[in-house]
């Protein structure tokens, strides 16, 4: 039973085209997130999310959009892929958190994306 | 602008013998830390954690401990086994995790 789900695990791609990857997670969790780790390793935060509110870092372009159909999924979208927008990508989740601490957050196997 | 540092890559230890990984950052508002493993091709798999109230958390083999007066803390492994071979990634917490790059056990048999 894989608590955290993501689809697909690789990803290859033309510069230019729209590109979804799906995070399903079965644990209940009321946030979910999406990490990028880039070619250097660095694992950094794009989004967060739970049922009234989206928190995005504010330098992930607007060519990413998540969107979540229910409280299970929450999906990526990017459009107009960039040769730079190559990474593997997390989806993780939590528990809503209580008085603003860090809940453990429970993670995906991750999506390589390859843009050519 | 990383505001943390794992500045070792990776390390070597022997089986049965201590690992200390370390970590460093810059932001004096992280108040909650927390220490992931990974695995290839798998997503990070959370390990322990310490608040910033303690200076030490242990559980079985892993210790963390934290100096915030040189916002600084480790993670120590003892005994070293060779399943411990993974990445492991120092992450505090303010509002978001902030991972490190990262470094790289090898547990040698």
């Amino acid at each position: 039973d894989t608590a955290v789900s993501q689809t697909p695990k690789y990803l290859v791609t033309q510069m230019g085209n729209d590109k979804s990857i799906k995070c399903e997670q079965n644990l209940g969790h009321d946030t979910m997130y999406w990490y990028k780790q880039d070619s250097k390793k660095f694992l950094k935060i794009m989004f967060s999310y739970n049922n009234k509110e989206l928190i995005i870092n504010e330098t992930v372009p607007n060519r990413f959009s998540p969107k979540s159909p229910d409280k299970a999924h929450l999906n990526l979208h990017i459009n107009s892929l960039e040769l730079g927008d190559s990474a593997v990508y997390f989806c993780a989740s939590s528990q809503v958190r209580v008085g603003g601490r860090a809940d453990t957050q429970y993670f995906g196997p991750g999506t390589r994306l390859t843009v050519l | 602008d990383q505001q943390v540092k794992q500045n070792s890559p990776s390390l070597s230890v022997q089986e049965g013998r201590i690992s200390i990984l370390n970590c460093d950052y810059t932001n004096s508002m992280f108040d909650y830390f927390l220490w992931y493993k990974k695995y290839p091709a798998e997503g990070p798999t959370f390990l322990i954690s310490i608040s910033s109230i303690k200076d030490k958390n242990e559980d079985g083999r892993f210790t963390v401990f934290l100096n915030k007066s040189a916002k600084h803390l480790s993670l120590h492994i003892v005994p070293s086994q060779p399943g411990d071979s993974a990445v492991y990634f120092c992450a505090p917490w303010e509002d978001n995790l902030f991972f490190g790059t990262g470094t790289r056990l090898t547990v040698i048999p």
